[in-house]
């Protein structure tokens, strides 16, 4: 059985400051992705890491994974107040059918 | 306007009924996902379905079924069997060509029991 685990759960930091949240997987996957949702609302896609080694940018945020060790991680530069949100990894368990299985969850306070 | 609709976007049960989510995408996808989030929690899977007339149990299905005799079509019915149905449920839709790989989800369904 496939388990993801995500930490922290719940992380509150203040604004201009740099943290990163760690995803781990419990079975081989070549396929990770990173959501985004808000409270209350559906799940936005931020990332889709498809290789060992796969590193993604996008604004202050920043997703990379090593297959080996079964190891994601979305690292935050200088975060901003809109950056709050909860933040899922999500693991693929049959490669190409897209069959996710989701970590809890953190969720990110980013404080004025 | 390309995307995935899901509806209502509240409902309200009394125990002892099945009522029907509804999720549509013009996106033409081939894939199409059911999920359920209870508050709190990350995302888990009930049923998907790769191709229209074919559909898979995911991890939690039991009280839960589906339908696919249309592309864009993917309805689930909470059963009365499902013992505790209360939460948030999201549908999925993904592309199984190309490059893109993510799925996409829609704006969920609020269920209640009373």
């Amino acid at each position: 059985e496939l388990k993801v685990e995500q930490n922290p759960l719940f992380l509150s930091m203040q604004e201009g400051k740099n943290y990163t949240i760690y995803c781990n997987y419990s079975t081989t996957s070549d396929r990770l992705y990173w959501y985004r949702q808000d409270p209350g609302k559906s799940l936005e896609s931020l990332f889709v890491l498809l290789s060992n080694g796969a590193v993604k940018q996008e604004g202050r945020l920043m997703a990379s994974l090593d297959t080996k060790a079964r190891l994601s991680t979305l690292h935050i530069t200088a975060a901003v107040h809109d950056l709050s949100a909860t933040y899922f990894c999500a693991v693929d368990l049959l490669a190409g059918r897209s069959r996710l299985t989701f970590g809890e969850g953190t969720q990110l306070t980013v404080n004025p | 306007d390309g995307g995935i609709t899901q509806s209502p976007k509240y409902l309200f049960r009394k125990e002892g009924q099945n009522v029907t989510l509804s999720c549509e995408q013009n996106l033409n996808h081939d894939a199409m996902y059911w999920y359920r989030q209870d508050p709190g929690q990350g995302l888990r899977l009930i049923y998907y379905s790769q191709i229209v007339n074919d559909f898979q149990k995911g991890d939690i299905a039991e009280g839960y079924s589906v339908s696919r005799e249309k592309k864009e079509s993917f309805p689930l019915t909470v059963t009365s069997a499902q013992k505790n149905p209360t939460a948030f449920y999201l549908c999925a839709s993904r592309s199984t060509t190309g490059t893109s790989d993510t799925q996409y989800f829609g704006p969920g369904t609020r269920l209640t029991v009373l």
